[in-house]
């Protein structure tokens, strides 16, 4: 059974810094490309990264680009995101998931972990 | 870069069918097929229940059907249930090597 377990989330002052984990079991984690996905507490969806199976491409979204960077360590079958800069708007549950393609979509989905950006 | 425009509610009773949209632009939702779209319930993780516009993941009901024509593509939920009031987000691979979400559309079963 696939599962991903996200950790590191929690409470960051404007202009800090997080890194978050996603640890990854029951499937080959080498073998897949995996994302990262945000949601704002009861608000939609939003795309934040995505890096290939063997971490060699990565891809961002604007909202994001220049302050986040994804990463990944397969002989840990361990997904980051290393988070900078954080802003009030970056406030959200922070999921990874696994992608059936290169960069979408995303068919296994971790519980999330929730970042608050506030002073 | 714009999210995809779905709306904001549908409703229908149950044994009927709905339909949500997605609208994009040629360069996304038009420019190709990689259009999915997501189920999620209230206190859970969205759920894949179409990919590549139409194909439906291993355990997703027949009920759920996708299509697209031109800028827009569509959902389709046969024979609604309870258990399908939800709500659906569309996405789609974008120009840039970039993935676009729609705002999401409530579907409430009457």
């Amino acid at each position: 059974e696939v599962q991903l377990l996200e950790s590191g989330g929690g409470l960051v002052p404007p202009g800090g810094s997080l890194r978050l984990s996603c640890a990854a079991s029951g499937f080959t984690f080498s073998g897949r490309a995996m994302s990262w996905v945000r949601q704002a507490p009861g608000k939609g969806l939003e795309w934040v990264s995505s890096i290939s199976a063997g971490g060699d491409n990565t891809y961002t979204g604007d909202s994001v680009k220049g302050r986040f960077t994804i990463s990944r360590d397969n002989s840990k079958n361990t997904l980051y995101l290393e988070m900078t800069s954080l802003r009030v708007e970056d406030t959200a549950f922070y999921y990874c998931a696994t992608c059936v393609g290169s960069i979408d979509p995303f068919d296994k989905w971790g519980q999330g972990a929730l970042v608050t950006v506030s002073s | 870069q714009s999210a995809l425009t779905q709306p904001a509610s549908v409703s229908g009773s149950p044994g009927q069918s709905i339909t949500i949209s997605c609208t994009g632009t040629s360069s996304d939702v038009g420019g190709h097929n990689y259009v999915s779209w997501y189920q999620q319930h209230p206190g859970e993780v969205p759920k894949l229940m179409i990919h590549n516009v139409s194909n439906r993941p291993s355990g997703v009901s027949y009920r759920f059907t996708g299509s697209k024509s031109g800028n827009t593509a569509s959902l389709t939920i046969s024979g609604l249930q309870a258990e399908d009031e939800a709500v659906y987000y569309c996405s789609s691979f974008s120009a840039g090597h970039t993935v676009l979400f729609g705002g999401g559309t409530k579907l409430t079963v009457l």
